[in-house]
C-alpha cells in the first residue's frame, strides 16, 4: 500500500516561514491535497491539486510537488496557523485507496 | 454550499455493529460527478480513509476494513450510511462524512466539504 510520510512536528516563530514535507514514492506523479485541522474541528482544505489555493485561503499558503516530496509552505506565519496539517493523495494502484499522511503539528512559538 | 451532518450512537459495545448516517443538505447525493465517503480519526491520531462511493456507481473500501464495512445511500432522505461490524476498541474514533470535489471520473479530487464529525467510542 502507498505510504505518505510527514514530520510529526514543525515549529516556527511568528512572521517566519514554515515548510511541511510529505514524502511518498513518485508523489510528483500524483495530485496532492493539503488539509488544516484545528483542535476539535473538521479538516479544512487549504491546498488542492498540488499548488492551488481554494477560495478563501490566504496567499500565505503555497505548495509544491516534485519527485518524491510534496511541500506545504506557510509564509508570514501567524498564531492562528497553529494546527495539524495533513497531506493526501489517491492511489489508483492499491484498490483506489485514499491515503493520508500521518499529519504534522505546526507550533507557532 | 453543501452541508453534511453525521448522526448515530456515540457508544457501541465491542463485537457489535457501528452504524452512522450522514445527512446532506444543499447537494443531492445522487448528483452526477460527486463522490461521498467516510473518514475517521482515532483520538490524538491521524486521518484514516474508510470508503468512497458514487451513487449508482462504484464503491471503494479501505482494504484494511474490507469485510467489515458497508456503505449505502438513501436518496429519498438524501443521506448515506456507514456500517462497521465486529467493532473493537481500535475502532474508537471521530467519524467524518465528506464530499469529494466534482469529478469527471477520477478519484484524485480533494475532499472539499466535511461534516463536523461524531465521536464513536467502543466499550468492552
Amino acid at each position: 500500500s502507498y505510504v505518505l510520510t510527514q514530520p510529526p512536528s514543525v515549529s516556527v516563530a511568528p512572521g517566519e516561514t514554515a515548510s511541511i514535507t510529505c514524502g511518498g514514492s513518485d508523489i510528483g506523479g500524483k495530485s496532492v491535497h493539503w488539509y488544516q485541522q484545528k483542535p476539535g474541528q473538521a479538516p479544512v482544505l487549504v491546498i488542492h491539486y498540488d499548488t492551488a489555493r481554494p477560495s478563501g485561503i490566504p496567499e500565505r499558503f503555497s505548495a509544491s510537488n516534485s519527485g518524491n516530496t510534496a511541500t506545504l509552505t506557510l509564509s508570514g506565519v501567524e498564531a492562528g496557523d497553529e494546527a495539524d496539517y495533513f497531506c493526501q493523495v489517491w492511489d489508483r494502484s492499491s484498490d483506489h485507496c485514499v491515503v493520508f499522511g500521518g499529519g504534522t503539528k505546526l507550533t507557532v512559538l | 454550499q453543501p452541508q453534511l451532518q453525521e448522526s448515530g450512537p456515540g457508544l457501541v459495545k465491542a463485537s457489535e455493529t457501528l452504524s452512522l448516517t450522514c445527512t446532506v443538505s444543499g447537494n443531492s447525493i445522487s448528483s452526477s460527478g460527486y463522490y461521498w465517503g467516510w473518514i475517521r480519526q482515532p483520538p490524538g491520531k491521524g486521518l484514516e480513509w474508510i470508503g468512497t462511493f458514487l451513487y449508482g456507481g462504484n464503491t471503494y473500501y479501505n482494504p484494511s476494513l474490507k469485510g467489515r464495512v458497508t456503505m449505502s445511500a438513501d436518496t429519498s432522505e438524501n443521506h448515506f450510511s456507514l456500517e462497521l461490524t465486529s467493532v473493537t476498541a481500535s475502532d474508537t474514533a471521530v467519524y467524518y462524512c465528506a464530499r469529494l470535489a466534482y469529478s469527471y471520473g477520477s478519484l484524485a479530487e480533494p475532499w472539499d466539504h466535511w461534516g463536523q464529525g461524531t465521536l464513536v467510542t467502543v466499550s468492552s
